[in-house]
C-alpha cells in the first residue's frame, strides 16, 4: 500500500531564516505531487504541483519554491522566511491517470 | 475561477444526533472529494463522488452535479466525528487541482 511521509511535523523558525520541508511517497511510481498551505481556520490553497522529476509548476507567486530531485521526493524551500509564511503545509499525491489525492500528515510552521 | 462554498461554517451536536453538511460550487467540475480533518491536522479521505450517492458506515454523500451541490450526511454522530469537514472540487487543466471550500467545523459533545 502507498504511504506519504512529511517532516518535520512542527517547526518554529525566525524571520529571515531558510526553510526546507520534505515529503516522500512510498509504494507507487511516478506520482503527481502537490504542496498545499492551510492558513489558520481556512481551507487549503495549492502552492506547487509536479508531474515528474524536475518538473515544477507554481500556482501563486510567493516567497517559496519547490523541487523534485527524485521520483517520490518533493521539497518545499525558502531562502528567507516571512511572518506570512506561517501555516500548515500539506503534501499530497495522486496516481497518474486518477483523480483522487491523498494527503500527508502535514508540517506546522510558525515564523516568529 | 471556481468558487466552493460550504455551510454551515460551524456546527455543534450532541452525541447521537444526525447532521447534513452542504457544498455548493459555481461551475461544472470533473469530480468532488470530501475530507475530514482531525484535531491533529490529518486530512482523511471520506468520499470521491462526482455524482450519485455513496455510503460508508454512518457517513453518506450525494452529489448532484447538474445542480452544482453535494451533501454529506453524518448519522448517529460520535465525539470522534469532531473536526473540520472540507469539500474540494477537481479542476482539470493538465493536472488535477483541488479547490477547497472553507470547511464546516463540527464539534460533537458527549
Amino acid at each position: 500500500s502507498q504511504t506519504i511521509h512529511q517532516w518535520p511535523a512542527t517547526l518554529v523558525q525566525p524571520v529571515g531564516s531558510p526553510l526546507s520541508l520534505e515529503c516522500t511517497v512510498e509504494g507507487t511510481s511516478n506520482p503527481n505531487l502537490y504542496w498545499y498551505r492551510q492558513a489558520a481556520g481556512r481551507g487549503l490553497q495549492l502552492l506547487f504541483y509536479s508531474v515528474g522529476i524536475g518538473q515544477i509548476s507554481s500556482e501563486v507567486p510567493q516567497n517559496l519554491s519547490a523541487s523534485r530531485p527524485q521520483d517520490r521526493q518533493f521539497i518545499l524551500s525558502s531562502k528567507k522566511l516571512l511572518l506570512s509564511d506561517s501555516g500548515f503545509y500539506l503534501c499530497a499525491w495522486s496516481a497518474v491517470g486518477t483523480d483522487t489525492q491523498y494527503f500527508g500528515p502535514g508540517t506546522r510552521l510558525t515564523v516568529l | 475561477g471556481i468558487q466552493v462554498e460550504q455551510s454551515p461554517p460551524d456546527l455543534i451536536l450532541q452525541e447521537g444526533a444526525n447532521s447534513t453538511l452542504r457544498c455548493n460550487f459555481s461551475d461544472s467540475v470533473n469530480n468532488l472529494q470530501w475530507f475530514h480533518q482531525n484535531p491533529w491536522g490529518q486530512l482523511i479521505n471520506l468520499f470521491y463522488i462526482p455524482s450519485g450517492t455513496k455510503q460508508n458506515g454512518r457517513l453518506s454523500a450525494t452529489t448532484v452535479a447538474t445542480e452544482r451541490y453535494s451533501l454529506l450526511y453524518i448519522s448517529s454522530s460520535q465525539t470522534t466525528d469532531s473536526g473540520v469537514y472540507f469539500c474540494a472540487v477537481l479542476f482539470s487543466g493538465g493536472y488535477n487541482k483541488l479547490i477547497f471550500g472553507a470547511g464546516t467545523r463540527l464539534a460533537v459533545h458527549p
